[in-house]
């Protein structure tokens, strides 16, 4: 069975670090991107970025670029989302899902979703 | 930044027909997806390049694609198909890549 198992949920102070976790299983982890969305409390779904474990190319929406880094560690099927400075708006749950990416026309949509991970960030 | 715009809701009587649109400039080059969220659940792709649908997806789900405007059609829908739907497609104007982007989401209720 193709799944993917995020880490828990987490409640932080602001300005603190975080690194959450993505582990997949049952494919080719190398062989699909593998990426993040956001969905704030009552809020719609934002992608956040993208990251193919075969080679670490990252690709960012303009709107996360430089607010969190995706990176993965393909040794053990993982993909991760940190924050080196927390904020209150970084309160989420943060999903991360495999990513069909590829073809003419581009084609990129996400057939495989984590459970997701809340994140709450509070004083 | 590239917009996808939905409608915030859509009611109908079980049994009836949902249409569910999508706009933006992009659709007429860009393929789109669909995807349904219950509460307290993870999204679920319901329809992938704009009219195909995954395995397991109900046949009443189906989507079709004219000019900038997308649709989401629900045939015959019942109680458990009140959900949100968002949809997706890509953004590729910018020369640094291509990204991901989201409609705001149609909250769908069954009367």
């Amino acid at each position: 069975e193709v799944q993917l198992v995020q880490s828990g949920a987490e409640v932080k102070d602001p300005e603190k670090s975080l690194k959450i976790s993505c582990k997949g299983s049952g494919y080719s982890f190398t062989s699909y991107w593998i990426g993040w969305v956001r969905q704030m409390p009552g809020r719609g779904l934002e992608w956040m970025g993208i990251i193919y474990p075969g080679d670490s190319d990252t690709r960012y929406s303009p709107s996360f670029q430089g607010q969190v880094t995706i990176s993965v560690d393909k040794s053990i099927s993982t993909a991760y989302l940190q924050w080196s400075s927390l904020k209150a708006s970084d309160t989420a749950m943060y999903y991360c899902a495999r990513h069909v990416y590829g073809g003419v026309p581009t084609a990129m949509y996400m057939d495989v979703w984590g459970k997701g991970t809340t994140v709450t960030v509070s004083s | 930044s590239y917009e996808l715009t939905q409608p915030p809701s859509v009611s109908v009587s079980p049994g009836q027909t949902a249409r569910i649109t999508c706009s933006g400039d992009a659709l007429p080059k860009e393929y789109a997806y669909w995807y349904q969220q219950k509460p307290g659940q993870a999204p679920v792709v319901v329809i992938y390049k704009d009219s195909e649908r995954p395995s397991g997806i109900p046949e009443r789900f189906s989507g079709s694609s004219s000019g900038t405007t997308v649709t989401l059609t629900i045939s015959g829908v019942q109680a458990e198909d009140e959900a949100d739907y968002y949809c997706q497609s890509v953004d590729s104007s910018d020369s640094s890549g291509t990204y991901g982007v989201f409609g705001g989401g149609t909250k769908l209720t069954v009367l």
